[in-house]
């Protein structure tokens, strides 16, 4: 069955760094595109970013493009999310996604809590 | 960009039928497929309705989705209610640019 397990969130102060990873099985990972999709406390949903299945294509929303990278290792089954330059208003629950198409997904992670805080 | 608005909650008695709106506020709501996920508390969101009106394997009937040009909305539609559909539901759909939207999500509570 499809498995997608995110690590590498923490707190961090404004500022700082941190790299997300996304550990993907049970599904051949080379073959489909992969969503970040993050949930700040008590909010709403938002899509992050977008890698094409063979990270030749990537899309940003507009509050991080600039700050973050998505990029995946097909070799290792993993996605990526590289956080640079994080505000309080990063602070969220980030989930990866499995994408069906580029426009919607199928299955989800089950997040890692990012904290942005002094 | 366009916006996508719900109701922030509805409510509703087991086993009757609710219908959750999610109204696109400038280009067609017919342009780009409409999902919607459903959140319980403390978990992930799943798929319940894709491309409009598709259900994924597992999601019962009960759960319907459709989209109404003259209003330019979607609805998602769940009838039976069960105490286990108590949840937050969001729409979600994407421009030509493949910029997502989702709706600001709306809580149902069965009474």
């Amino acid at each position: 069955q499809v498995q997608l397990v995110e690590s590498g969130g923490g707190v961090v102060q404004p500022g700082g760094s941190l790299r997300l990873s996304c550990a993907a099985s049970g599904f051949i990972f080379s073959n489909y595109g992969m969503h970040w999709v993050r949930q700040a406390p008590g909010k709403g949903l938002e899509r992050v970013a977008f890698i094409r299945y063979d990270g030749s294509i990537k899309y940003y929303a507009d509050s991080v493009k600039g700050r973050f990278t998505i990029s995946r290792d097909n070799s290792k089954n993993t996605l990526y999310l590289q956080m640079n330059s994080l505000r309080t208003e990063d602070t969220a629950l980030y989930y990866c996604a499995k994408a069906y198409q580029a426009y919607r997904t199928d299955y989800w992670g089950q997040g890692t809590l990012v904290t942005v805080s002094s | 960009n366009f916006m996508l608005t719900q109701p922030h909650s509805v409510s509703e008695s087991p086993g009757k039928t609710v219908t959750i709106s999610c109204t696109r506020s400038s280009g067609s709501i017919a342009s780009n497929y409409v999902q919607w996920y459903q959140q319980r508390p403390g978990s992930s969101p799943t798929t319940v309705i894709y491309e409009d009106n598709q259900r994924p394997s597992g999601v019962p009937d009960r759960f319907s989705g459709s989209i109404d040009s003259s209003s330019n909305s979607a609805s998602l539609t769940i009838s039976g209610l069960q105490t286990e559909d108590e949840a937050d539901y969001y729409c979600q759909s994407y421009d030509s640019s493949n910029h997502w939207v989702f709706g600001g999500g709306t809580k149902l509570t069965v009474l």
